[in-house]
């Protein structure tokens, strides 16, 4: 069974500032995604940012990166340069490549950007 | 409409009302998915339909009853609902199942459900 934990409810930043969200899995399957989403008061969740396991670069999207670390089974992320648009609840999840389609959700960090 | 539209937003409902989600995806995806978000805990998967055929049941109550007839539409009908089952639906789909070629789910903005 596939589990995803973040242990941080709740962050708070100044805008401008670098914020690292954590995030870390565990799962029994070789081959995975691994994801970052992101969920607006406007409730609709977004996709951020998706690693493949099998990758070892650490994947990047504009200002969003993540420190993906398989043997610890961590996957980190990090914001630059945080905007107040940033402000949103944010996921971990994990997906297996073969098999059962579940995507598995971290319980989510609420993330404020304040200015 | 473009993406992923629910209806409707925000729903009340007593725990003898039938009632139904709708979901529409205008992406011309095969694959469909219901979650349910609630306060206290992780977002779940539900149901998962790949051309319309129902691939995963995550053990989910009977009283919750989905219905997929074709590739854009997604229906969750509900019946005798307990006031634990007030939470946030979302709907989602995307192209295929995932595999070895990643398939992004789009989401969409959920269905506020409170029962009474």
């Amino acid at each position: 069974a596939q589990t995803v934990t973040q242990s941080q409810p709740e962050m708070s930043v100044q805008e401008a500032e670098t914020v690292t969200l954590s995030c870390t899995y565990d799962t029994s399957e070789s081959n995975y995604y691994l994801f970052w989403y992101k969920q607006p008061p406007s409730r609709q969740m977004i996709l951020v940012i998706r690693q493949e396991a099998y990758k070892q670069q650490n994947a990047t999207e504009n200002r969003f990166s993540v420190n993906f670390q398989k043997a610890a089974k961590s996957f980190s992320l990090k914001i630059s340069d945080s905007q107040l648009g940033d402000t949103a609840m944010y996921f971990c999840a994990s997906l297996p490549m073969t098999g059962a389609q579940k995507l598995v959700f971290g319980q989510g960090t609420r993330l404020t950007i304040n200015p | 409409e473009t993406g992923v539209t629910q209806t409707p937003r925000h729903l009340v409902m007593g725990m003898t009302n039938k009632k139904s989600l709708k979901c529409e995806q205008h992406l011309g995806h095969n694959a469909m998915y219901w979650y349910k978000q609630s306060a206290k805990k992780p977002l779940e998967l539900m149901f998962v339909y790949n051309f319309k055929e129902q691939t995963e049941n995550n053990s989910v109550p009977s009283r919750f009853s989905p219905e997929c007839p074709n590739s854009s539409h997604l229906f969750l009908h509900l019946h005798t609902l307990q006031p634990e089952d007030s939470a946030l639906y979302l709907c989602a789909s995307s192209p295929t199942l995932a595999g070895a070629v990643y398939n992004e789910q789009f989401f969409g903005p959920g269905t506020r459900l409170t029962v009474l």
